[in-house]
């Protein structure tokens, strides 16, 4: 059964720190995707990492996908209120036929 | 046009109503999906629409019902819902089912409440 582990569940910290968000799993996924969500509203896909090692970056944020294709993650430079919310790693099972999401980081970030 | 959407946002309703949650998308994507949310934790898979045709059904109660009109809309009948069905409902839809990265674009969600 392929599961993506996502630590640490929950984070809380002052604007002006960084962080990193884990996203690990004993099997290859072909891509790993990374969905911020807000509450009361659906998720918003932030990223897609496909390559073994490949590091992307969306202004503050620095996603890696791990050289194996098993693990990810996501680093926030100085976080912001703005960057409060769910965070969520998700893969596409074998049969390629739906995602299997990790349990999710709440991320609350405070003045 | 990457979006996704969905109607009403909010619903509340008692366990012998009949009502409908509508998706719609225009993106030209075949793959449509339902997610039912509790807070905090992931969306969890529902069905899964390819080609309009019901590809996936994740072994949930026959209260809740799918429908696909055409390849634009995704329809999720209720009826004789119980309490604990209360939670964020979530369409999705991507390019394909089988895409190699599946990329899933989601809409803002339907908040239920079962009375």
């Amino acid at each position: 059964t392929q599961l993506l582990e996502q630590s640490p569940q929950f984070l809380s910290i002052q604007e002006g720190e960084n962080l990193t968000v884990y996203c690990n799993s004993s099997s290859v996924f072909s891509s790993l995707q990374w969905y911020r969500q807000e509450p009361g509203e659906g998720p918003v896909l932030l990223v897609t990492v496909v390559t073994g090692g490949e590091v992307k970056k969306l202004k503050r944020l620095t996603f890696q996908f791990g050289d194996a294709r098993k693990d990810s993650s996501l680093h926030i430079t100085a976080a912001q209120t703005g960057d409060t919310g769910l965070y969520l790693c998700a893969g596409a099972n074998q049969a390629g036929t739906a995602l299997i999401f990790g349990k999710g980081t709440t991320l609350s970030v405070s003045s | 046009d990457t979006e996704v959407t969905q109607t009403p946002k909010h619903l509340v309703m008692g366990m012998t109503n009949k009502k409908s949650l509508k998706c719609e998308q225009h993106m030209g994507h075949r793959a449509m999906y339902w997610y039912k949310q509790k807070a905090k934790k992931p969306p969890e898979l529902m069905f899964v629409y390819s080609y309009e045709k019901l590809s996936i059904n994740e072994s949930v109660p026959s209260r809740f019902s799918p429908e696909c009109p055409n390849s634009s809309l995704l329809n999720l009948h209720l009826h004789a819902l119980q309490p604990e069905d209360s939670a964020l409902y979530l369409c999705a839809s991507s390019q394909d089912r089988l895409a190699e990265y599946n990329e899933q674009f989601f809409g803002p969600g339907t908040r239920l409440t079962v009375l």
